[in-house]
């Protein structure tokens, strides 16, 4: 069954890192990219960035540049996603997704398989 | 606030149509960029509804179909049913901010 994997709940103070993990099971990895997109309480969803499953390059929205970190292990099939500086508005789902293609971001792209999401909360 | 405005909230009775509109602007959906349409749970993992306008995945009812023209995009749905009460939100590229961007969401009610 295909499906994303994702790591548990976490909690967090604020200026602390997160590190998520996803992991891709019932198909091969390399074949499509990994988009992360949040969930913040009573919001909409924001897209955070996507990484090439075949190469590592990544593409970050703007308001996360210089934040977030996103990478893969291809030997488990696990992409990451680490933000780090957290403020107490990160606090929020966070949700990883395959896209259509591994090596090349697509702007035409859609995300057709999600995880479950990871609560985050970031509180002193 | 997001490049794609949504309307907040609609409704509709069960057996009913309704639409749900997401509007862009030259940068993203009237550039030409493709919409997707995404149906979300609390506390599930949202579900690819349509993509490229108004395809469906395997296994969505043709009750939900999408169109775009302009700089706005549709989702509609015909004969509504109770288990249609959720959000659902647009996506699609803005070449300003160089990346994907998702509408604000609507809230779906089936009264």
């Amino acid at each position: 069954q295909v499906q994303l994997v994702q790591s548990g709940t976490e909690v967090k103070k604020p200026g602390a890192s997160m590190k998520v993990s996803c992991k891709a099971v019932g198909y091969n990895f390399f074949t499509f990219g990994i988009s992360w997109v949040r969930q913040a309480p009573g919001q909409g969803l924001e897209w955070m960035g996507w990484i090439s499953t075949h190469n590592g390059n990544t593409k970050y929205a703007l308001k996360f540049q210089g934040r977030v970190t996103m990478t893969t292990d291809t030997s488990t099939s696990t992409a990451y996603m680490e933000l780090r500086s957290l403020r107490s508005d990160d606090t929020a789902v966070y949700y990883c997704g395959r896209d259509q293609d591994g090596l090349w971001f697509g702007v035409s792209y859609y995300m057709d398989v999600w995880g479950k999401g990871t609560p985050v909360t970031v509180s002193s | 606030q997001s490049l794609l405005t949504q309307p907040p909230s609609v409704s509709g009775a069960p057996g009913q149509r309704i639409t749900i509109s997401c509007t862009g602007s030259s940068s993203n959906i009237g550039a030409d960029y493709d919409v997707h349409w995404y149906q979300h749970l609390p506390g599930t993992a949202p579900k690819l509804l349509i993509y490229v306008h108004n395809n469906r995945p395997s296994g969505v009812p043709d009750r939900f179909s999408g169109s775009k023209s302009g700089t706005s995009a549709s989702l509609a749905i015909t004969g509504l049913q109770p288990e249609d009460e959720a959000d659902y939100y647009c996506q699609s590229y803005d070449s300003s901010l160089s990346g994907w961007v998702f509408g604000g969401g609507t809230k779906l009610t089936v009264l």
